[in-house]
């Protein structure tokens, strides 16, 4: 098994500029996460999905849109990259026991992003 | 809103001392914590994952203890080495159909050889 994997592993953009990072596991897990690490702030959570065909909005949503059309794979799309959202990204993806709550979170690699 | 906090923000120790973290989160009604391990510049890798019917989940070395009641998690390291030089984050789940997981801002830990 390959895990979660992510690419690209590092970006810069400009700012207006629009990308998508994306995240595919291996797994056959039913929940995906998208996440934001920054300095002294821990992970906040952007979007996550518990199937295909269904997504929602975590702590800090504005300025990004998901989507998930496939069980594997959940992009994460920047439309218009603003310097604020210089981060570094992570995708997670875990089962969830058909409602009974998280298994373990497995996380990919990263992505780390710099808009300029 | 669920709020947890990992106090200290940094620990040093020299090599075979028990290393002691502590998490603590305002919102009792937890459905499980998990403890991840984050080496510089990689993603998170969990270490225990704790039920919130468990009192404490152990493996190898690792013993994580859970007290829901006065929020708190700690996770013990027992006889430390310089591989476990890592930063070390505790996540909260809450109700099982609320998938919004909750992060500590982590414990940056340095073990001197």
């Amino acid at each position: 098994n390959a895990g979660v994997t992510q690419t690209p592993k590092f970006q810069v953009l400009k700012t207006g500029q629009s990308m998508t990072l994306q995240c595919a596991q291996d797994m056959n897990h039913e929940y995906m996460s998208w996440y934001r690490q920054d300095p002294g702030m821990g992970l906040r959570l952007i979007h996550y999905s518990v199937g295909a065909g269904i997504t929602d909005q975590g702590e800090v949503p504005n300025g990004y849109n998901v989507s998930r059309s496939t069980t594997e794979d959940f992009p994460l799309r920047l439309l218009s990259a603003a310097p604020s959202q210089t981060s570094v990204y992570f995708c997670a993806s875990s089962y969830t026991g058909s409602g009974q709550g998280f298994y373990e979170q497995y996380f990919g690699p990263g992505t780390r992003l710099t808009v300029t | 809103k669920q709020e947890v906090t990992q106090i200290p923000a940094a620990l040093s120790v020299p090599e075979g001392e028990n290393l002691v973290l502590n998490c603590s989160f305002t919102d009792s009604a937890i459905y499980n914590l998990q403890w991840f391990r984050q080496d510089p510049g990689k993603g998170l890798t969990s270490l225990l994952l704790i039920q919130s019917s468990q009192r404490e989940q152990t493996s190898g070395r690792l013993n994580a203890s859970l007290d829901k009641s006065s929020g708190r998690s700690t996770l013990y390291i027992a006889a430390s080495q310089p591989g476990d030089s890592a930063t070390y984050l505790c996540a909260v789940s809450p109700r099982s159909n609320d998938y919004k997981l909750s992060f500590g801002a982590g414990t940056t830990v340095t073990v001197r050889a």
